[in-house]
């Protein structure tokens, strides 16, 4: 069975620091894996995704993340945070063929001005 | 623009009532899928749809119920079987069946007065 650990429940970080957001998976096979944004009492929003090819994906609102199949990671980054960027993020394990994917509890992100 | 839409925003039900959540989407997509959301808990998938007049169980779907007669259409009831309803939920639709990523209306928070 498929599993998401994110580590971190909160992270804070100051305006124009960068942000890293972990998330580590279980899966068998090369997974699909994602990375959602939910702002308070929003539904969520694909940051980026990853399928198969290049391991550094970019996605929405400066955001980016890295495929590491040797440490079952998939971790994001944002190179300058904004305050806009507070919100909860969930990374997501999935699968082809059978799509019920996996989510992880979330880390609140917290910016600090 | 094409999207999910989830009504009410916010919903109140009494003790012993059972009420029913709206998820309409005009994407034409096949599958939907509805999820709780409890604080530090993720999303956890209640009742998912491939396609119409097909509904499977997640992984708590006890106290729930669901239809799909139309395939832009996947109410959710909460009935009150369901002891600890209060929660955020989410409905989510993809494509078709193994397509990725899911797409997600913005919820509807449920309390018990």
């Amino acid at each position: 069975a498929q599993s998401v650990t994110q580590p971190d429940i909160h992270i804070t970080v100051s305006e124009g620091a960068s942000l890293e957001l972990r998330c580590n998976y279980s899966y068998g096979a090369t997974p699909y894996l994602f990375w959602y944004v939910q702002s308070p009492g929003q539904g969520l929003q694909l940051l980026l995704k990853y399928f198969s090819g290049d391991t550094l994906v970019q996605g929405i609102k400066g955001f980016e993340a890295e495929f590491k199949r040797s440490q079952s990671s998939f971790n994001l980054r944002k190179p300058s945070v904004h305050w806009s960027d507070a919100a909860e993020y969930f990374c997501a394990v999935g699968a082809g063929g059978s799509y019920i994917p996996t989510f992880g509890r979330g880390t609140s992100l917290i910016v600090h001005p | 623009d094409g999207g999910i839409t989830q009504s009410p925003k916010y919903l109140f039900r009494k003790e012993g009532q059972n009420v029913t959540l709206s998820c309409e989407q005009n994407l034409n997509h096949d599958a939907m899928y509805w999820y709780r959301q409890d604080p530090g808990q993720g999303l956890r998938l209640i009742y998912y749809s491939q396609i119409v007049n097909d509904f499977q169980k997640g992984d708590i779907a006890e106290g729930y119920s669901v239809s799909r007669e139309k395939k832009e259409s996947f109410p959710l009831t909460v009935t009150s079987a369901q002891k600890n309803p209060t929660a955020f939920y989410l409905c989510a639709s993809i494509r078709r069946w193994g397509d990725q990523p899911q797409h997600f209306g913005d919820g509807t928070r449920l309390s018990i007065l």
